[in-house]
Parts: C-alpha cells; structure tokens; sequence
C-alpha cells in the first residue's frame, strides 16, 4: 500500500478562512517532503517543500509543519482564495527513490 | 515555453490497440518519471530513468515499456491495451534521484474502449 496518506478526502472552508489540510508518512526513512497542488485538467504542481532537519517552512500564504515524531505533515493556507480550490497533495522520498503520493485532499472554497 | 511536455493530451482507443504516449523535458533534468493516475486521483510511480537506465520499475505488467532514447526523452508504449488501463498518465523530471522536487507534464488522459 502507500506510505503517505492524508486524514480528509475532502476540505471546504470559506473564502479568508485559513485552511489545514493534514497527511501522515509511515516510512520513518523518508528525508524529503512535498506538498503539490493539483488543479483540474492540470498536473500537480510545486507549492512547497520541506526536508527532515527541519520542522517548518514558510512560504507566501502557506506553511508546511512537520512532526517526525508521530510523522504528521501539514499544509497550511493563510487567508485561503477560491484560486486555492484544488487538489492538494503530499509526497515523501528519499535519496535514490521517486517521490511517492498520497491519496489527495480536495479542497473546495466559497466565496 | 513549456518545461515537460506530453503527447497526446488526450487519447481514446479499442482494447488490443498499442499506443504511446511521448514526454520530452527542457529543463535539462537527469530524471524522469512516468506515473498514473487513477479515477480516485490516487497518483503511482510506474517507472523511473536516470540519464537513460531504468532504475525504478514498480509492478507494472509486461505490456508497460518505456524508452528513453536521450535524457531529455522518456515514451512510453502500451502494448495490447485493456480497461483498466484508463487512467491519466503523468510524465515528470526532477534534477536527480530522489530528494528534489519533480516537475510534472500536464497528463494524457488514456480512455480505453
């Protein structure tokens, strides 16, 4: 089966709500994270990364947390725009391996 | 200008056919991927190239062959097409194995009829 999964299938917030879209690894070997976005019609793509020394990073609107203890992984969306409906996924690797998907958090936002 | 680009956007064909989806990256890129999406959105590595050697081949039947006539090209043909082959296809590449970010295509949507 998979190594990376994530809580919700699905995610609706409102439009300047701030959105927390959750995924958990098991394969504790893994260095490297990935979050990507995934609009319809589209392939993913990049939104934000993060590697296993670290335990936050920020970019423009979103944060990416990671807890290796209980390996947790989030994606957080600042002030969330109804551009941001899509899917969102998270990934893991490490060196020598390709990344490998979870099942994708779908998030919807109303204006 | 496009960074990963695939070959048909779209394909519909009759099981049995053969068919193959071509990837081409500018980027200039050591590896390149081929994954698959299915109707869930569940997205799974089938293959994976370095500099032309195959060094990932998940469990993908026999009729799944890619080719990777130089680094900047990876195709992939599918002989004797079934069903369950409908899905999209996604090519990506990323600087090396492992570790990095991968860029990805815009996807072949395959329909097998």
């Amino acid at each position: 089966g998979e190594s990376v999964g994530l809580h919700l299938p699905t995610l609706s917030v409102q439009e300047g709500d701030n959105s927390i879209i959750n995924c958990a690894y098991s394969n504790s070997a893994s260095d490297y994270f990935i979050w990507y976005k995934q609009e319809s019609g589209k392939g993913p793509q990049f939104i934000i990364d993060i590697r296993s020394n670290m335990d936050k990073r920020q970019g423009q609107r979103v944060t990416v947390l990671l807890n290796k203890t209980v390996k947790h992984l989030s994606l957080q969306i600042a002030a969330t725009q109804p551009g941001d409906s899509a899917v969102y996924f998270c990934a893991e690797n490490q060196a020598g391996t390709a990344l490998i998907f979870g099942k994708g958090t779908t998030l919807s936002v109303s204006s | 200008d496009t960074a990963v680009s695939q070959t048909p956007k779209y394909l519909v064909t009759q099981m049995g056919n053969d068919k193959s989806i071509k990837c081409e990256q500018n980027l200039g890129h050591d590896t390149m991927y081929w994954y698959k999406q299915d109707s869930k959105k569940f997205l799974k590595i089938m293959f994976s190239y370095n500099n032309k050697e195959l060094i990932i081949n998940e469990t993908v039947p026999n009729r799944f062959s890619p080719k990777s006539p130089d680094k900047a090209h990876l195709n992939l043909h599918i002989n004797s097409l079934e069903l369950g082959d409908s899905a999209v296809y996604f090519c990506a590449s990323s600087p090396d194995s492992g570790g990095t970010e991968a860029f990805f295509g815009q996807g072949t949507r395959l329909t097998v009829v």
